[in-house]
């Protein structure tokens, strides 16, 4: 099973918006609505941020939105704030009953 | 509070055995499904395989079956990695992680625990 692909690094201004990318295929994201996007600070564990593709975890902030158009999911994060600098990841449940994960994406705040 | 704890990581050689624990507390242990996720240095995350329930639902990456094997002691609230034949890219800080089941996500994560693959 091959890792999603998502950019290796994505950056903005504060206030600005910004989007992540996730692609997969058609045996793991567009199979399944069951993407989700966690957040990793250095030398943390991550964190869940989003899950069934578009779903908050309470505390999250509504900052943090997501979506799926076909084998492509997609995690945007709004009024960026520099606390959002962090590594963020995507993940997808796939066909061969085995989970996937994108490579990572870098997120700085300028 | 939910807690997940990992423990077990050290160095070892190539080619050796090691065994990784996860002690979970604070929620009814039984009904959720228990993965390993890992980590090499700078890099990304990779899940390595998954213990439901039921014992003979486990399932592997393809990089490690045959050599890991993963299985759950409910009475200790416990689930275990035993990982053989181990490889030097397999360096990494291993973390357990929670799903409910049938979820398809994972909602808590432990602290993780570093196993080094060196000679």
């Amino acid at each position: 099973q091959s890792a999603l692909t998502q950019p290796a690094s994505v950056s903005g201004s504060p206030g600005q918006s910004i989007t992540i990318s996730c692609a997969g295929t058609s045996s793991d994201i567009g199979h399944y609505d069951s993407v989700s996007w966690y957040q990793q600070y250095p030398g943390r564990a991550p964190q869940l941020l989003i899950y069934d593709v578009t779903q908050r975890p309470s505390g999250v902030s509504d900052r943090f939105s997501a979506s799926k158009s076909g084998n492509t999911a997609s995690l945007t994060i709004s009024g960026l704030r520099v606390e959002d600098e962090a590594e963020y990841y995507c993940c997808s449940h796939a066909t061969t009953s085995t989970w996937v994960f994108g490579g990572g994406t870098t997120v700085t705040v300028l | 509070q939910v807690q997940l704890v990992e423990s077990g990581g050290v160095v070892v050689q190539p080619g050796g055995s090691l065994r990784l624990s996860c002690a979970a507390s604070g929620f009814t242990f039984s009904n959720f499904v228990i993965h390993w996720v890992r980590q090499a240095p700078g890099k990304g995350l990779e899940w390595v395989a998954l213990v439901a329930d039921d014992v003979n639902n486990r399932k592997y990456a393809d990089s490690v079956k045959g050599r890991f094997t993963i299985y759950r002691d409910n009475s200790k609230n416990t689930v275990y990695l035993q990982m053989n034949s181990l490889r030097t890219e397999e360096t990494s800080v291993y973390y357990c992680a929670r799903e409910r089941w049938g979820s398809l996500y994972f909602d808590y994560w432990g602290p993780g625990t570093l196993v080094t693959v060196s000679s």
